[in-house]
């Protein structure tokens, strides 16, 4: 079965530099989500959409901003990063909103530098 | 407010022992969702299983087993005998659903089976 794809796998920037990740729900699934873990902690959330309107935030940097295209994949602009983004992004996404199961994409490991 | 409770940091057994994962969850709303996610040494994060609150029977799903209990704010996850392949971090969530889109998370179990 089709799960969530996420890119880059990996990503290396310096400070004050900026990142795009890219998350694809799986097919036919209407609410993405995004989450930061940070090392040996549990997942954050940061934002969720819904039929591409931003749906709920979370504790998510000003520096961060995010939205889900037409086609429902979304993508995560972090700017002006810190040494504290470096973290594993997890994007999620599930059918029926919120009370959907969010099934997790393998991850986005960004390290600042 | 909302909080999901997992006092055991790390557990150590050895293959083919039982174990159980003990996870305690808060919320006020009488709708809600809970959740275990399994994080194995490749980082991502598998669900394993969803629970609605108006829903209390056990689940056994293969060596899985999963216990609700409203009384006591507990939703607790057994693996009968473990094996290597079961060890990783274990995380059990909530969601407050429709009220709000995230989920909870609790800080993790460590299981660690060994040979």
């Amino acid at each position: 079965a089709a799960g969530v794809i996420q890119s880059p796998r990996h990503l290396i920037k310096e400070k004050r530099e900026t990142a795009t990740l890219k998350c694809y729900p799986i097919p036919r699934h209407d609410t993405v989500y995004w989450y930061q873990q940070g090392p040996g902690q549990d997942p954050q959330f940061l934002i969720s959409f819904y039929e591409k309107m931003q749906s709920d935030k979370g504790s998510i940097p000003d520096r961060f901003s995010a939205q889900q295209f037409s086609d429902y994949h979304s993508e995560l602009n972090m700017s002006s990063l810190e040494l504290g983004d470096s973290a594993l992004y997890f994007c999620a996404s599930s059918s029926g909103g919120t009370s959907g199961t969010q099934y997790f994409g393998p991850g986005t490991r960004l390290l600042v530098l | 407010a909302q909080k999901v409770t997992q006092a055991q940091t790390e557990i150590s057994v050895v293959e083919k022992e039982d174990v159980t994962l003990d996870c305690v969850y808060e919320t006020r709303d009488t709708t809600y969702y809970l959740f275990w996610y399994k994080q194995p040494p490749s980082g991502e994060l598998v669900f394993l299983i969803r629970r609605n609150s108006f829903d209390e029977q056990n689940e056994i799903s293969g060596r899985y087993s999963w216990n609700f209990q409203k009384s006591t704010s507990s939703f607790n996850f057994t693996i009968t005998a473990s094996q290597v392949v079961d060890s990783a971090v274990y995380f059990c969530a909530l969601s407050e659903a429709p009220n709000t889109d995230k989920l909870i998370f609790g800080t993790g179990t460590r299981l660690q089976v060994f040979p």
